[in-house]
C-alpha cells in the first residue's frame, strides 16, 4: 500500500503554461507539505496545511497556489510556469497533533519546463 | 541566519569502510533531529530520528547517529558500508515552536565494491 501518492510522476510543459501535481496520503495524517528539490538536491519547504489549514507559507511566487481539498489531499497549481521552476516536488504528510513531526515523504514529480 | 550544516558534500568509499557524515545545526532550545536518505531515483526515507533521551540512536541498515547538545551536532555512523548505501543522505532539524523541517543540502555517498 502507498502511503504518500503523487500524480504525475513526470511531467513536461512548456513556459507560460499551468499545471497541477496531486498529492494523497492515506496515513490518517493530520498535516501535508510541499518541498522542491532543485538541480543540486536541495531541498525546501514551500507550503503545509494542517487539517485543510495553510500554516507554513515560505518564501514561494504567487504563480503557486496549494489546495486542500480534505485532511488526505494536498494539490499544489502552478501559473504560468518558468524555466526555474523545473525540478522535483516532493509530497509529504505527518501526524502534528501526537507531537511528532516525523514527515513521510511521497515518490517525487519531476517537473521538467522548456 | 540559522541553518543546517552538511559538510560532506561527496563521499567515496570502499565497501566495508567505516562512514561518518557530519550535520550541525545553529538552532537554540530543544529541537528534533533526523536524518534521511534518498536512493537513486527515490524518495526519502527515514533512516533515524532523535527527539530525546539516550543520545545515541540507532536507526535501520544499520545506520547510527549521535546527538551532541554541546556541538550542534547530529553526526551519521554506519561500521560498514555496503554497496547499496549509495545515495544521498540528509540531515533535517525541526527548529523549536515550529511544524516544519530544515533540511541541510545533503551528502552523496557513492560506495564501490
Amino acid at each position: 500500500d502507498t502511503a504518500v501518492s503523487q500524480t504525475p510522476k513526470y511531467l513536461v510543459t512548456q513556459m507560460g503554461n499551468d499545471k497541477s501535481i496531486k498529492c494523497e496520503q492515506n496515513l490518517g495524517h493530520d498535516t501535508m507539505y510541499w518541498y522542491k528539490q532543485d538541480s543540486k538536491k536541495f531541498l525546501k519547504i514551500m507550503f503545509s496545511y494542517n487539517n485543510k489549514e495553510l500554516i507554513i507559507n515560505e518564501t514561494v511566487p504567487n504563480r503557486f497556489s496549494p489546495k486542500s481539498p480534505d485532511k488526505a489531499h494536498l494539490n499544489l497549481h502552478i501559473n504560468s510556469l518558468e524555466l526555474g521552476d523545473s525540478a522535483v516536488y516532493f509530497c509529504a504528510s505527518s501526524q502534528l497533533s501526537s507531537g511528532t513531526i516525523e514527515q513521510y515523504f511521497g515518490p517525487g514529480t519531476r517537473l521538467t519546463v522548456t | 541566519a540559522q541553518s543546517v550544516s552538511q559538510h560532506n558534500h561527496h563521499v567515496i568509499l570502499s565497501e566495508a569502510a567505516s562512514l561518518e557524515l557530519g550535520c550541525n545545526y545553529s538552532y537554540g532550545g530543544t529541537v528534533n533531529l533526523f536524518w534521511y536518505v534518498q536512493y537513486p531515483g527515490q524518495h526519502l526515507q527515514l533512516l533515524l530520528k532523535y527527539f530525546s533521551g539516550d543520545p545515541l540512536v540507532k536507526g535501520i541498515k544499520g545506520f547510527e547517529a549521535e546527538f551532541i547538545k554541546s556541538k550542534f551536532s547530529f553526526n551519521l555512523r554506519k561500521p560498514s558500508v555496503q554497496w547499496s548505501d549509495t545515495a544521498e543522505y540528509f540531515c533535517a532539524v525541526n527548529p523549536p515552536s515550529t511544524d516544519k523541517l530544515i533540511f541541510g543540502t545533503g551528502t552523496r555517498l557513492q560506495v564501490f565494491p
